[in-house]
């Protein structure tokens, strides 16, 4: 059963910084992974998606890398702003059925 | 705009009572799913579907049925509701490319 963590839980920084966001899995026969922001009463949105023989994928500010063999993605955002704040959820799917296995988060607070 | 629908977004039952929740479609998708949110539990899968006239249970299935009768829709029942299902609905869809969420449907059983 694939299982995922996400550390740390919260976060906060201040605007300007770049900052690191990370995401562990147990399985590493995964299809593909990606990365969801959600705001307080939202849905997800989605930020990235990285197949499975890719190493990493660029949004604007976003960057994710994957790391299957260690069952490890992180989430680079650099320059962050205020608009930033929310929490991120990473999840990888599964081969045949894509579904999803969400960590928690890591709620993010950028502070002006 | 294509994407994921969910009707309703609100609603309030009492325990005992049934609902569906309708989850429609416009990318042509083949998979589509059910997840709930609970805090601190993160999003878990209910049922889902890898095509039209498919269903699978996921994670917490027990006390919801579904059908997918239509590739575009998908449909959540909860037939006799109880508290422990108070939560956030998600629907979302896929195919190779990624999912897209719905909205989300906020169910509370009193």
């Amino acid at each position: 059963k694939q299982e995922v963590t996400q550390i740390p839980a919260a976060l906060s920084v201040p605007e300007g910084e770049n900052l690191v966001l990370n995401c562990s899995f147990t399985d590493s026969a995964i299809y593909n992974l990606q990365w969801f922001r959600q705001d307080p009463g939202k849905g997800l949105t989605s930020l990235l998606l990285i197949q499975s023989s890719q190493r990493e994928q660029t949004s604007g500010r976003l960057n994710a890398s994957l790391d299957k063999s260690s069952g490890r993605s992180t989430l680079y955002i650099a320059a962050s702003q205020p608009g930033d704040s929310a929490t991120y959820l990473c999840a990888p799917s599964n081969f045949g059925n894509e579904k999803l296995t969400f960590g928690t988060g890591t709620r993010l607070t950028i502070i002006p | 705009n294509a994407g994921v629908t969910q009707t309703p977004k609100f609603r309030v039952l009492k325990t005992g009572q049934s609902m569906t929740l309708l989850c429609a479609q416009d990318m042509n998708h083949e998979y589509m799913y059910w997840y709930r949110q609970d805090p601190g539990m993160g999003l878990r899968l209910i049922h889902y579907s890898v095509g039209e006239g498919t269903t699978a249970k996921g994670e917490v299935p027990d006390g919801y049925n579904v059908s997918r009768l239509k590739k575009q829709n998908f449909l959540l029942g909860l037939e006799s509701a109880a508290p422990s299902q108070t939560s956030v609905y998600f629907c979302a869809s896929s195919y190779l490319i990624g999912y897209t969420f719905g909205s989300g449907t906020r169910l509370t059983v009193v």
